[in-house]
């Protein structure tokens, strides 16, 4: 069965602590490994689209990896206004469809 | 900012009503989706479409209708409105899935809030 799965669900960081989040997927022939920030309230804002295993994608703060398994969302010396739940989703056919993982719940505390 | 303008972008209807859900862009992009995102379900492909009056069905399409006449406009359409379709609504835009990375992206509208009492 086509799946995303992130980890962890939630996640708390002090401000300038680094962490990953993490994001597994069990789809063939993928087409696409998107990353999306969302805040509450909003729509998903894209971030990152990665297509082969070692790619590696950065903007500020966020570096985006992957592998033939899981990408993983680095986030180094966060700031309170990272706070947001980062969302995954995959796309693995022509038809233009994303499944989506249940997010990453992130809080930075000054 | 892509060009997505959802309508309403709150609505509280009563069970057994129809209500439509107005997608609109400025982009020319060919495909258009629409999502609902749900607490512990995360988002969810409802329908798109991949031009105009080319639609096909999602993962949880049932209770749900769309329509595109013309490039920029998608509707969604719930014909008799049930308790289980409370949630958010996405409208999402695209402008090749599967051809150039470039147009590879899909991009977000900020949602309609529907609430079904």
């Amino acid at each position: 069965e086509d799946q995303v799965t992130q980890s962890p669900e939630a996640l708390r960081l002090q401000e300038g602590e680094s962490s990953s989040l993490n994001c597994s997927y069990t789809v063939s022939g993928l087409r696409g490994l998107f990353w999306y920030r969302q805040d509450p309230g909003k729509g998903p804002e894209f971030l990152f689209t990665l297509y082969s295993a070692g790619e590696e994608k950065e903007k500020e703060r966020l570096k985006a990896t992957l592998t033939k398994k899981e990408s993983f969302l680095h986030i180094t010396a966060p700031k309170p206004e990272d706070s947001a739940t980062y969302l995954c989703a995959v796309r693995y056919n022509q038809g233009g469809k994303l499944i989506f993982g249940q997010g990453t719940e992130l809080s930075v505390k000054p | 900012d892509a060009g997505i303008t959802q309508s309403p972008r709150h609505k509280v209807t009563e069970t057994g009503t129809p209500v439509t859900l107005r997608c609109h862009q400025t982009e020319n992009h060919r495909y258009m989706y629409w999502y609902r995102q749900d607490p512990g379900h995360g988002l969810r492909l409802i329908h798109y479409s991949y031009g105009v009056k080319d639609t096909d069905k999602g993962e949880v399409s049932d209770g749900y209708s769309v329509s595109r006449s013309k490039t920029e406009d998608f509707l969604l359409t719930l014909e008799s409105a049930t308790s289980s379709q409370t949630s958010v609504y996405f409208c999402a835009i695209s402008e090749s899935p599967g051809g150039s990375r470039s147009g590879n992206t899909i991009y977000f509208g900020e949602g309609s809030w529907l609430t079904v009492v």
